[in-house]
């Protein structure tokens, strides 16, 4: 069965720092693989997606995620992480019929 | 604008009531989910469907119901049966084509 894993379920930084969090998948299928950000009071967001080619994605407000085949990770970076980027970030990969399965989430707190 | 609506934003039920929460979507999506997000769990699909009057269990069904009468709205019932209903809920919806999810802002529900 698919699943995913992320494995740093709380993360702490200061503004500047650079951040990457780890996404591991494990999927028979034709890979596609999706972060997305749920920033306190709002909607659950798409912060980027692979389908296909150049395995290295840019998302939204700077971040991006590369795609290693060989490793079956997908893991977030943001080379000068902000306040604002303080969140909930979820990575998920398709499930069967159509579904998307979730990780369990990381909870970013940058402090200023 | 085009989006996926919940209401209420918050809401609270003694137990042994059955409550039910609303999903509207104007985004002419073909597909539509239910997920429960309680924290360090990530998010835990309910119920989906693919079109309307079609509906299928997703991981953690048991006591929930719910119906798709029309494209536009999917509502999610809480009875009675389910063990633990206080969580966070949130409705999601997408093309027919394509994996990437849509969100709704949730719904708090609190059971005491």
């Amino acid at each position: 069965a698919q699943s995913v894993s992320q494995h740093n379920h709380h993360v702490i930084l200061s503004e500047a720092a650079s951040l990457e969090l780890g996404c591991n998948y494990s999927y028979g299928g034709t890979v596609n693989l999706f972060w997305y950000v749920q920033y306190p009071g709002q909607h659950l967001q798409l912060l980027l997606k692979y389908f296909s080619g150049d395995p290295l994605v840019k998302g939204i407000k700077g971040f991006e995620a590369e795609f290693i085949k060989s490793k079956f990770s997908f893991n977030l970076r943001k080379p000068s992480v902000q306040w604002s980027d303080t969140a909930e970030y979820f990575c998920a990969v398709p499930g069967g019929y159509n579904k998307l399965i979730f990780g369990a989430g990381t909870r970013l707190a940058v402090h200023p | 604008d085009g989006g996926i609506t919940q209401s209420p934003k918050y809401l609270f039920r003694k137990e042994g009531q059955n409550v039910t929460l609303s999903c509207e979507q104007n985004l002419n999506h073909d597909a539509m989910y239910w997920y429960r997000q309680d924290p360090g769990q990530g998010l835990r699909l309910i119920y989906y469907s693919q079109i309307v009057n079609d509906f299928q269990k997703g991981d953690i069904a048991e006591g929930y119901s719910v119906s798709r009468e029309k494209k536009e709205s999917f509502p999610l019932t809480v009875t009675s049966a389910q063990k633990n209903p206080t969580a966070f809920y949130l409705c999601a919806s997408r093309l027919k084509s394509s994996y990437e999810q849509y969100f709704g802002p949730g719904t708090r529900l609190t059971v005491t």
